[in-house]
């Protein structure tokens, strides 16, 4: 959906580094995720934000940490990159205040990191 | 964990009917059912979602039986751009995040 923004798409970096994956949206929603898709694998959420300076941890945090500063973006930060974060990546949002939408969550393009 | 059970692979032959079960037999009383869709590697995109009542959309034709223990996504006229893994989910409509499960695996065969 090119409402919602992923930057970089594709990223490799070498274990120890600190690395900042961004997302922007202009759909107007007041809800952000993060979530990671491992190959074969679900998605399985990391932090999920309702609003700006609200900040949640998902079902796999440790090791990750967000920021939402403002609506429009959540960056998700791997503050010492391990093999094991070598996912694709995913930004979505949603808008509980529309009740008709009932939280449909839409997902950015993804961004495949690679870390050596 | 996932709450649904969704066959892993299925063919359809291009321009017909793609009909996908997706069992729920634990499905709350408010709990919607969403299916979403994965093109290879591309972000997970929305196809459409409903309560009890059968919803149709651009996309797709989404029924769902009286109990509402089991689904059907429908997509009327299959095309080779149609294959994708497809994401049957239920989930209360303000719940934090969805959890996909493996998923279909469809082909559409030329």
């Amino acid at each position: 959906d090119a409402d919602v923004t992923q930057t970089p798409r594709n990223r490799i970096t070498k274990t120890g580094k600190r690395i900042m994956l961004e997302c922007s949206q202009t759909k107007g929603h007041d809800r952000m995720y993060w979530y990671r898709q491992d190959p074969g694998l679900g998605l399985r959420l990391i932090y999920y934000s309702f609003d700006v300076k609200d900040i949640n941890k998902g079902e796999i945090s440790d090791g990750y940490s967000v920021s939402r500063q403002a609506q429009a973006k959540f960056s998700l930060s791997l503050e010492s990159a391990i093999p094991n974060q070598t996912a694709l990546y995913f930004c979505a949002t949603s808008d509980l205040r529309n009740r008709e939408s009932t939280d449909t969550q839409y997902f950015g393009p993804g961004t495949r990191l690679t870390v050596l | 964990d996932a709450k649904t059970t969704q066959p892993p692979s299925m063919d359809c032959a291009e321009g017909r009917a793609a009909n996908l079960p997706c069992n729920h037999s634990t499905i709350s009383g408010n709990e919607y059912v969403y299916w979403y869709r994965q093109i290879h590697s591309q972000g997970p995109q929305y196809i459409i979602h409903g309560l009890k009542n059968n919803e149709t959309n651009e996309m797709a034709s989404l029924i769902i039986t009286e109990d509402r223990k089991s689904s059907t996504l429908i997509l009327p006229h299959a095309t080779l751009r149609d294959t994708a893994v497809y994401y049957c989910i239920v989930r209360v409509w303000y719940g934090q995040n969805f959890v996909f499960g493996p998923g279909t695996r469809l082909s559409v065969l030329p």
